[in-house]
């Protein structure tokens, strides 16, 4: 089955400056690659997602690329903001229907003032 | 809130209890999802439900029993659970682009979870 593993586990990073974090799929059938972002005691929320037709996407301050031949996907932040704290998901569908997701451990992320 | 709501917020039970979590989702969605989430562990996706019809059981013990009487209710019934099963239960609900035929996005939107402590 797909396996998705998720480097780095904690990320701190200055106010201002960039944070990426790298998922990595076995599945080369996997086809849809969502973000989701759970800040702390919070429900976990899609922020940004991509297809396997498509290499980047960029949503203001965040961007999500892929490399469909290495099987990896990074999500980077630019500016980040203390609000940016928080645990991020990467995942991967291994249906064609993107629904059976298979999650990452999470990276947690602090943004120091 | 996203529409996804889940009762009760924490539920605390012994191991020879009977108990029913709760998700009622109120975005037309047709979709449904039981989540697990433990420490140190990834998002586990235990069930998933199209239409009202199970169609995902991925290797979930039988002492969790899930039920949707309708595309707008989830519950999962808890019987003689273990220690080990205490953990944040998420639902989530989407609108399944099955019938369309094509390549699916599927944006899952979660309920704020049930924090069950088994003891």
């Amino acid at each position: 089955g797909e396996n998705v593993e998720q480097h780095p586990s904690t990320l701190s990073v200055q106010e201002g400056d960039s944070a990426v974090i790298k998922c990595t799929y076995s599945d080369s059938a996997s086809n849809y690659f969502p973000w989701y972002k759970q800040e702390l005691g919070k429900r976990p929320q899609l922020i940004i997602d991509i297809r396997s037709n498509v290499g980047e996407k960029k949503d203001q301050r965040i961007a999500v690329t892929l490399n469909k031949t290495a099987k990896h996907f990074s999500l980077h932040i630019t500016e980040t903001q203390p609000e940016d704290s928080a645990v991020y998901f990467c995942a991967a569908s291994v249906d064609n229907y993107g629904q059976n997701f298979v999650f990452g451990p999470g990276t947690r992320l602090s943004v120091l003032p | 809130e996203t529409g996804v709501t889940q009762t009760p917020r924490h539920l605390v039970m012994g191991m020879t209890n009977k108990k029913s979590l709760k998700c009622e989702q109120h975005l037309g969605h047709n979709a449904m999802y039981w989540y697990k989430q433990s420490a140190k562990k990834p998002l586990e996706l235990m069930f998933v439900y199209n239409f009202k019809e199970q169609t995902e059981n991925n290797s979930v013990p039988s002492r969790f029993s899930p039920e949707c009487p309708n595309s707008s209710h989830l519950f999962l019934h808890l019987h003689t659970l273990q220690p080990e099963d205490s953990a944040l239960y998420l639902c989530a609900s989407s609108q399944d682009s099955r019938r369309r035929g094509r390549l699916a996005k599927n944006i899952q939107y979660f309920g704020a979870g049930t924090r069950l402590s088994v003891l």
